[in-house]
């Protein structure tokens, strides 16, 4: 088993619909979740961290099941500019080692 | 604040040549971090440091591809006798001690080109 899985996609969606990702870890003592967006050809970028509790950030929230060790990534009203791929990332360490674990990403086309 | 800093922003080498990758981590970060990006393909990630340290390395091939990440200057990822093989997007990313809700800030890459 992967320790991050995302499911690939491709989604493809219209402007203006919800879209729900989905990614599971494997390590039930991870300490810190993040949703990262990639457009083509560019860096990583920090979209949101993901807290126990849930959190929203304008269209986009977040997730976190430790029970079931899932992160969910809900994007409403969908807009052009949200398609990329969106990454899942895990911090499965405490301490002073601070590597993330990646998952492959899902990609995301918003179609006018 | 400047972000993380890569440069060249595009490397172009022969094969048999050697590439030297740089990168300045955003300032009060002391961890860095290399990954490896093909064309269509995913994140793979290469090594990890800190200040004059080697933290995981499990991502380098075993040949050829080296790191390092000085007291004084940038990190450097050195790759030997180069190969088609190794053109990609290669990433540096940083981030701070301590704060582990605080993830990484990438640079904008070097992208190697193999002919």
């Amino acid at each position: 088993r992967k320790e991050v899985e995302q499911d690939p996609g491709p989604f493809n969606v219209p402007e203006g619909a919800t879209v729900a990702f989905n990614c599971t870890y494997s390590n039930s003592a991870s300490q810190s979740f993040f949703w990262y967006r990639q457009d083509c050809r560019k860096e990583p970028k920090l979209l949101m961290s993901v807290y126990s509790s849930g959190n929203e950030d304008g269209r986009f929230t977040a997730q976190l099941n430790r029970a079931s060790q899932y992160i969910s990534l809900l994007i409403r009203d969908s807009k052009l500019s949200d398609s990329a791929t969106y990454l899942c990332v895990v911090m499965p360490n405490a301490g002073n080692n601070r590597k993330l674990i990646w998952g492959l990403g899902t990609s995301l086309g918003v179609n006018p | 604040n400047a972000g993380v800093m890569q440069n060249p922003r595009h490397l172009v080498r022969r094969r048999g040549q050697e590439a030297r990758l740089r990168c300045s981590p955003m300032k009060g970060h002391s961890h860095v971090y290399w990954y490896r990006q093909l064309p269509e393909e995913g994140l793979k990630f290469m090594v990890y440091l800190q200040k004059e340290n080697i933290i995981d390395e499990s991502g380098m091939p075993k040949e050829r591809f080296s790191a390092e990440f000085p007291k004084e200057g940038p990190s450097i990822l050195r790759i030997q006798q180069v190969v088609r093989g190794d053109s990609a997007a290669y990433f540096c990313a940083s981030s701070p001690l301590g704060q582990t809700n605080y993830g990484y800030t990438f640079g904008s890459g070097t992208r190697l080109t193999v002919v």
